[in-house]
């Protein structure tokens, strides 16, 4: 079965770090771009980061440039996020997806929520 | 950065009937505009990407169409499973970015 699992989410005060890990199988892992996305409570989703097949474009958007840093093991099917000097802002359930046709987003996993509290 | 721009936010409609749904971005996009549906608890589901063409397994009921600014998602006749928040998002530019999504409700 395809499959993008997350994990790494939790309770984190402000100002700290926390990593998130996703782990892909039953796909080709290593040909495929993928991305972070991310979703408020009760808000809409926001693209986070995105790495290349071999890490060769990364990119971020504007909100989390300089804080996280994406990063990629295809020998361990694994995406990462690092995520520096959380803030409340960045309170979300995080997903990884897949990205294919050009940047379309047709596989996704279920989420890690992170908790940016004091 | 390029904004899109759902409508409505709120779409109410008996079971059977036609749901329209719009979206519009800030500057072209070309066909590269894909739409999503998540509900409650699950990840966003891809249903439609170039703009019209179906992803795999989603049903003929739905149907894309537009280019340049101006998209539209159409439900043709409305089953209890597809009640849930829509999200449009265009892929012709960096950043990616995504609408505000459109609930769409049982009246």
């Amino acid at each position: 079965e395809v499959q993008l699992v997350e994990s790494g989410g939790g309770l984190v005060q402000p100002g700290r770090s926390l990593r998130l890990s996703c782990a892909a199988s039953a796909f080709n892992f290593e040909d495929s771009p993928m991305h972070w996305v991310r979703q408020p409570p009760g808000k809409g989703l926001e693209w986070v980061s995105v790495i290349t097949w071999n890490s060769g474009f990364i990119a971020y958007a504007e909100s989390v440039k300089g804080r996280f840093t994406i990063s990629r093991d295809n020998a361990k099917n694994s995406l990462y996020l690092q995520m520096n000097s959380l803030r409340d802002e960045d309170m979300a359930l995080y997903y990884c997806a897949r990205s294919s046709n050009g940047g379309v987003f047709d596989i996704w996993g279920q989420g890690t929520m992170v908790t940016v509290s004091s | 950065e390029i904004v899109m721009t759902q409508s409505p936010a709120t779409l109410s409609v008996s079971p059977g009937e036609r749901a329209t749904l719009s979206c519009r971005a800030s500057q072209s996009v070309s066909s590269n505009l894909a739409w999503y549906q998540q509900k409650p608890g699950q990840a966003p589901r891809l249903l439609i990407y170039g703009a019209s063409t179906r992803a795999t397994g989603i049903p003929a009921r739905f149907s894309g169409g537009g280019s340049g600014t101006e998209f539209t998602l159409t439900i043709s006749s409305l089953q209890s499973e597809d009640f849930a928040v829509y999200y449009c998002q265009q892929y012709n530019n960096w950043p990616r970015t995504f609408g505000q999504g459109t609930n769409l409700e049982i009246k």
